[in-house]
């Protein structure tokens, strides 16, 4: 059971190009959601969905846009990179239902834009 | 606004003493809480949750945590800590009418010295 599976792990764009980080989960989840995590800020919810064809905006949502095509695929989509944006990337899935609410990570993709 | 603070950055524990890691948080209605640890390099894993009932629940590894409604906190602590259980260490809450907004705090370094 490969869980959720994000890549790629590391990246290094210039200032101004685009890129798709991608993310998939295995395990059926309804949710799904995608978080930046900078130095001692903790982790900033971007984007997240509740199902194929349904997304929203997080906290910090500029910049960035997703899709959700799919149950399993949840890619973000960073357009024009900024400095501002470098950061770890976690995309995460969960279940949804209260009772059995718990979040499942990916392992991040660190990205530096320069 | 919905919000979770972690009001240390940093919290150093000798190894076999108990240990302690603040939590508190803010809502508008009653709130689902959770707590994750990080290790270096990895992406967040699920510790435990208090959804109702008891106060003082328990989850992975040993660690406990206390749900205090007046004081609006939910702390993580363990009787006895292990030079293992260094890592990053964050709070989250959901809004019980929210089905998908989970929030996260800023983290705290736990450190145990041998």
């Amino acid at each position: 059971n490969a869980g959720v599976t994000q890549t790629p792990k590391f990246r290094i764009l210039k200032i101004g190009q685009s890129m798709t980080l991608q993310c998939a989960q295995d395990m059926n989840h309804n949710y799904m959601y995608w978080y930046r995590q900078d130095p001692g800020m903790g982790l900033k919810l971007i984007y997240y969905s509740v199902g194929a064809g349904i997304t929203d905006k997080g906290e910090v949502p500029n910049g960035y846009n997703v899709s959700r095509s799919t149950t399993e695929d949840f890619p973000l989509r960073l357009e024009l990179a900024a400095p501002s944006q470098t950061s770890v990337y976690f995309c995460a899935s969960s279940y949804g239902e209260i009772t059995n609410e718990k979040l499942f990570f990916g392992s991040g993709t660190q990205l530096s834009v320069l | 606004a919905q919000s979770v603070a972690q009001p240390e950055d940093q919290v150093n524990v000798a190894e076999g003493n108990p240990l302690t890691v603040k939590c508190t948080y803010s809502v508008s209605g009653n709130p689902y809480l959770f707590w994750y640890v990080q290790y270096p390099n990895r992406g967040l894993q699920f510790l435990l949750k208090y959804i109702t009932g008891d106060n003082l629940v328990k989850g992975s590894y040993g660690f406990e945590a206390e749900f205090n409604k007046s004081q609006t906190s939910f702390h993580l602590k363990k009787p006895s800590a292990l030079v293992s259980d260094s890592a990053l260490y964050f709070c989250a809450v959901r809004l019980y009418s929210s089905a998908s907004k989970i929030i996260f705090g800023s983290g705290t370094r736990l450190s145990i010295r041998p």
